[in-house]
């Protein structure tokens, strides 16, 4: 079965520093890899996916993800944080065939940014 | 907006109790799929449909049904509730029926406290 990992429940960051929110998979073959965030009372966001190619992938919001097959990762970052990027951030994982085909979502990650 | 449409935002109902809510798709997605987001179990995958035929099963307790109408809109049924379904619950769409590459629409959730 796929899972998701993301090992730290709280990430705090100060206010135009660089930040990395962690998320490790395990699916059998070739994952499609995404990232969500939840901001309060709302539902889920979309912000960027990973298919193929090119291992850094760029969303929305000057977020980025770098996919890393050898360490089965795909951690998410920004370059320089906002306040307003405070949320709860999530990592999926989809696999190719049968029930991996649905979208698993990792624990989430609670990301402050501190002015 | 994200175009999914979820009624009632907040629902407080008693042990024992059933209660249904309403998801609209966004328009054009004929995908439906219902998740349970609790603190204990993160996001879990209950049930997808597409275009009224049910696609794929998750962690739906049996007391827990849904299904898609013509008009695509989607109900979740919960039956004899219990205090551990106090939950929020979110439904999201996309176009297409299998995985893959679909990003998937969510709306802003149904909140439910079962007293």
């Amino acid at each position: 079965a796929q899972s998701v990992a993301q090992p730290e429940d709280q990430v705090n960051v100060a206010e135009g520093n660089p930040l990395t929110v962690k998320c490790t998979y395990s699916v059998s073959g070739n994952p499609y890899l995404f990232w969500y965030v939840q901001y309060p009372n709302r539902g889920l966001q979309f912000l960027l996916k990973y298919i193929t190619g090119d291992n850094l992938v760029k969303g929305s919001y000057g977020f980025e993800a770098e996919f890393n097959k050898s360490q089965t990762s795909f951690h998410l970052k920004k370059p320089s944080a906002l306040v307003s990027d405070s949320a709860l951030y999530f990592c999926a994982v989809r696999g190719l065939s049968g029930s991996a085909r649905q979208l698993t979502f990792g624990s989430g990650t609670q990301l402050t940014v501190l002015p | 907006d994200s175009g999914v449409t979820q009624t009632p935002k907040h629902l407080i109902t008693a042990t024992g109790q059933r209660v249904t809510l309403r998801c609209s798709p966004r328009s054009g997605d004929l995908s439906v799929y219902w998740y349970q987001q609790s603190l204990d179990q993160g996001l879990q995958f209950l049930i997808q449909y597409y275009n009224g035929e049910e696609r794929a099963k998750g962690n739906i307790l049996e007391r827990f049904s849904a299904q898609q109408f013509p008009d695509l809109h989607s109900e979740l049924n919960l039956s004899s509730l219990e205090l551990g379904d106090s939950a929020l619950y979110f439904c999201a769409s996309s176009v297409e029926h299998i995985g893959g590459a679909n990003v998937l629409t969510f709306g802003a959730g149904s909140r439910l406290t079962v007293l």
